[in-house]
């Protein structure tokens, strides 16, 4: 089945700074690629997605890069502050037949400092 | 439209004790889940459904059991709690088979 693997684990940024964080997956029929932050005791949230026939995908600071040969794709936040710090969950999933289930990875805790 | 709404939000139960997290939307989903989230882990798939009847294994379905009697409901039952399932545990729901699933707001559960 498919496999989600996140880095970094934690990430620590100054406010203004940029923030990157990479997933890679296993399966390459994989097609469907979300990103969910979640903030300290809330619910995970879709910040964006980004499908496997688009290359890159922006919404204002935040942005989601996709390289379907090296099957890896990445969360780009740029001019971070401080209500950025959240775990930050990358996901993919493939649709079988007639479902599509998604994989997390483990998260990244990000910590913008004022 | 209150989205997916789970109770309770904690719960403390007993080893060997059987409880129910409740979970409904009021999108009109077809397609609902639940994922366990252990501390530092990622989100593990116990059971989903696609639809009202509905219902299917996960990557961790041991010691659950879930039943799908309407579009809006779908409860998750542990039937003889062990300390291996004390997480946090999320209800979602998504409207297709390719788009991002609104969260609930997850019930935290601790098993003594």
């Amino acid at each position: 089945g498919e496999n989600v693997e996140q880095h970094p684990s934690t990430l620590s940024v100054q406010e203004g700074d940029s923030a990157v964080i990479k997933c890679t997956y296993s399966d390459s029929a994989s097609n469907y690629f979300p990103w969910y932050k979640q903030e300290l005791g809330k619910r995970p949230q879709l910040i964006i997605d980004i499908r496997s026939n688009v290359g890159e995908k922006k919404d204002q600071r935040i942005a989601v890069t996709l390289n379907k040969t090296a099957k890896h794709f990445s969360l780009h936040i740029t001019e971070t502050q401080p209500e950025d710090s959240a775990v930050y969950f990358c996901a993919a999933s493939r649709k079988n037949t007639g479902f599509q289930k998604l994989v997390f990875g483990t998260g990244t805790r990000l910590l913008v400092s004022p | 439209n209150a989205g997916v709404t789970q109770t309770p939000k904690f719960r403390i139960l007993k080893i060997g004790q059987s409880m129910t997290l409740q979970c409904t939307q009021d999108m009109n989903h077809n397609y609902m889940y639940w994922y366990r989230q252990d501390p530092g882990m990622g989100l593990k798939l116990i059971y989903y459904s696609v639809g009202a009847g509905i219902t299917d294994k996960g990557e961790v379905p041991n010691g659950y059991n879930v039943s799908r009697s309407t579009t809006e409901d779908f409860p998750l039952r542990l039937e003889l709690a062990a300390p291996s399932q004390t997480s946090v545990y999320f209800c979602a729901s998504s409207y297709d088979r390719v788009g991002g699933y609104t969260f609930g707001s997850g019930t935290r559960l601790t098993v003594v």
